[in-house]
């Protein structure tokens, strides 16, 4: 099983709709970090979070530390928001674990 | 511009050439490390570093060698590349080891024939 799962895999949404992406974890962690990966590789850093709620812009995300669970969501979606988005903990050595990624495209 | 560089962004080499990715960031962090990303796998941590002179194994260290001489380098070493090492690379970096935002570096499209 792995240490880190990402739910879905692929989503595909209408432009304008609300978007959700789950993160779950088994291992204990320090932080979570969610990324974003562009279709032609440069990975960016969206969030890091070690509790509650962040904001940016139309993103959102979420952790639950007693439910080993983080969710990312997108408000208002757009098509420049099609990417490969990513779950990243830290373990309790300074190592990274990452889920598989959620490909996600949203049409127009 | 604060920013993580890696070079080359591609190479193309042969088996057992000895190869060095190169990972330089000027933010005076402390932690580096570098991943390989392959279809259906996702990301792996190969090598990290929490300090100077500090390195340690992430998930998929074997055939890889790193060194941190000095804060802002942290190469990557293919003494002997195999194929199962064609991959896509990224070195990123953050100020501290933890509870700090990651810092990637553009990638390095690596094929090993």
């Amino acid at each position: 099983k792995n240490e880190v799962e990402q739910s879905p895999q692929n989503l595909t949404a209408q432009e304008g709709e609300f978007i959700t992406i789950n993160c779950s974890y088994s291992v204990g962690i320090s932080a979570l970090h969610w990324l974003q990966q562009h279709p032609g590789g440069g990975i960016v850093s969206l969030f890091m979070l070690s509790s509650g709620k962040k904001k940016h812009g139309r993103l959102i995300a979420t952790i639950n530390i007693q439910e080993k669970h983080s969710s990312l969501h997108i408000t208002a979606s757009h098509p420049r928001d099609s990417a490969v988005y990513i779950c990243a903990v830290e373990g309790s050595q300074g190592n990274l674990i990452f889920g598989k990624g959620t490909k996600l495209s949203v049409k127009p | 511009e604060a920013q993580v560089t890696q070079n080359p962004r591609y190479l193309i080499t042969v088996t057992g050439k000895k190869l060095t990715v190169t990972c330089s960031q000027n933010m005076n962090h402390e932690y580096m490390s570098w991943y390989r990303q392959d279809p259906g796998l996702g990301l792996r941590q190969i090598y990290y570093s929490m300090n100077v002179e500090v390195t340690d194994k992430g998930d998929v260290p074997e055939g890889y060698k790193v060194s941190r001489k000095e804060k802002r380098n942290f190469p990557l070493i293919l003494e002997s590349p195999s194929p199962n090492q064609t991959s896509l690379y990224f070195c990123a970096s953050s100020l501290r080891p933890y509870n700090s935002p990651l810092h990637f570096g553009n990638g390095t499209r690596l094929t090993v024939t």
